[in-house]
């Protein structure tokens, strides 16, 4: 069975910019959670889909948003990009309200 | 405000010795405890999680010793091997698991 899947794998910005990234749950799942990797910083929540509805979001400003399409995937997206959101952003996914995150391999986000 | 403190950031173990990770929470709502592994490229997997209705579980060479009264958690990895040479991540969440707090992470290396 195929796992959570991520793409681009590598996405260089610059400040100012957009960045879309992309996630493919595992099927039959219905919920996927966005993180924020930083250095040294752990995993940061930072949004909660299930059946295309935001569930939940962390601590980040409006310019991180995102949306999951009728078959489930998701797109994150993060507007005026800033240094600092340089990171690898994690995507998992689960059965609605399950203890289990299955996470993908991550997009590496750099920005100059 | 972190709501899972994780200690230590690195660790170096001799093959065959004991690796220990601690965590500490805030949040007495808090209702399930996993820790997550992480290799260099991969997302997080899941390793083995607790609820707080038992003191320690135990799966192979894995175990999670959980402290109610202190607020504390640990890993610990018997016979530590160079292949479990990764990042562990422990985590926290409320029962409905609709947001996950992790820690900060701890790169552990194991030497032959």
């Amino acid at each position: 069975e195929a796992g959570v899947t991520q793409s681009p794998t590598h996405l260089i910005k610059t400040r100012g910019q957009q960045a879309t990234l992309r996630c493919s749950p595992i099927s039959g799942h219905t919920s996927v959670y966005w993180y924020q990797q930083a250095l040294g910083l752990g995993l940061q929540f930072l949004l909660w889909y299930d059946e295309g509805e935001e569930r939940n979001r962390g601590n980040f400003p409006p310019r991180f948003s995102g949306r999951q399409f009728p078959n489930y995937s998701s797109e994150l997206n993060v507007n005026a990009l800033e240094l600092e959101d340089s990171a690898l952003y994690l995507c998992a996914s689960s059965f609605v309200l399950a203890d289990t995150q299955y996470f993908g391999p991550g997009t590496r986000l750099t920005v100059l | 405000q972190q709501q899972v403190k994780q200690s230590p950031q690195s660790l170096i173990v001799q093959k065959g010795g004991i690796s220990i990770i601690n965590c500490a929470y805030e949040n007495t709502a808090f209702d399930y405890f996993p820790w997550y592994q992480q290799f260099p490229g991969k997302g997080p997997a899941l390793l083995i999680a607790i609820r707080p209705d038992v003191s320690e579980k135990k799966e192979g060479r894995f175990t999670i010793s959980f402290n109610k009264s202190a607020k504390q958690f640990s890993l610990h990895i018997m016979d530590s091997q160079p292949g479990d040479s990764a990042t562990y991540f422990c985590a926290a969440s409320h029962y409905n698991f609709n947001k996950f707090y992790f820690g900060s992470g701890t790169k552990l290396n194991v030497k032959p």
